[in-house]
């Protein structure tokens, strides 16, 4: 099955910064790849994704980008402002659903 | 804008009693999953349902588990016989059809507490 890895485990920096989390996937025949924010006691929430077919995607302070040759994708967050703390999730699908990584805690210091 | 629901939020359970947890998919959808977050840690597949019937399951979907959409709006996951180390988070996913894995929408979650 599908394995991911996410580094770092946790992440803290200054208001204005901006923070970057990698994820390696084993399955070369994944093709799509979500990143999840959870807030402490909620819900994962999808915040942006990308698909194989495509290099980098941004929204806004947000942006994606996907290596499939070297099998990783990471999340960019700049201007990190205090509500970005979280922790953040990436994910690949399996047969059927979605591995996660361990997740990164982000911890943004006004 | 619809989601997905989840009762109840809190569930707390002697060791060895069978807890029902509830959910309710997003009606347009349908694939549906179980996952749980022991506290700390990360979102651990559990099981997807599709078409009335098991896709896959994980290694932690042991015999103690079970699924059951008993009607067209619940997704149920039974504990047959809860243990300390069932308890956890557990959170209920759904996702329209498509031509691949698109958004899955999770619910609010259920926390389990087994003593």
């Amino acid at each position: 099955g599908e394995n991911v890895e996410q580094h770092p485990s946790t992440l803290s920096v200054q208001e204005g910064d901006s923070a970057v989390i990698k994820c390696t996937y084993s399955d070369s025949a994944s093709n799509y790849f979500p990143w999840y924010k959870q807030e402490l006691g909620k819900r994962p929430q999808l915040i942006i994704d990308i698909r194989s077919n495509v290099g980098e995607k941004k929204d806004q302070r947000i942006a994606v980008t996907l290596n499939k040759t070297a099998k990783h994708f990471s999340l960019h967050i700049t201007e990190t402002q205090p509500e970005d703390s979280a922790v953040y999730f990436c994910a690949a699908p399996g047969y059927s659903t979605l591995t996660f990584g361990k997740g990164t805690m982000l911890l943004v210091s006004p | 804008e619809p989601e997905v629901t989840q009762t109840p939020s809190h569930q707390v359970t002697q060791m060895g009693q069978e807890v029902i947890l509830r959910c309710v998919p997003i009606s347009n959808h349908l694939y549906f999953y179980w996952y749980r977050q022991i506290l700390g840690q990360k979102v651990e597949f559990l099981v997807s349902f599709y078409n009335n019937e098991i896709s896959e399951k994980s290694e932690i979907f042991d015999d103690q588990f079970s699924v059951e959409r008993p009607d067209g709006s619940n997704f149920t996951l039974k504990i047959r016989s809860t243990k300390l180390e069932d308890s956890a988070m557990y959170f209920c996913a759904s996702r329209s059809s498509g031509a691949g894995i698109e958004e899955q929408f999770f619910g609010p979650g259920t926390r389990l507490t087994v003593l």
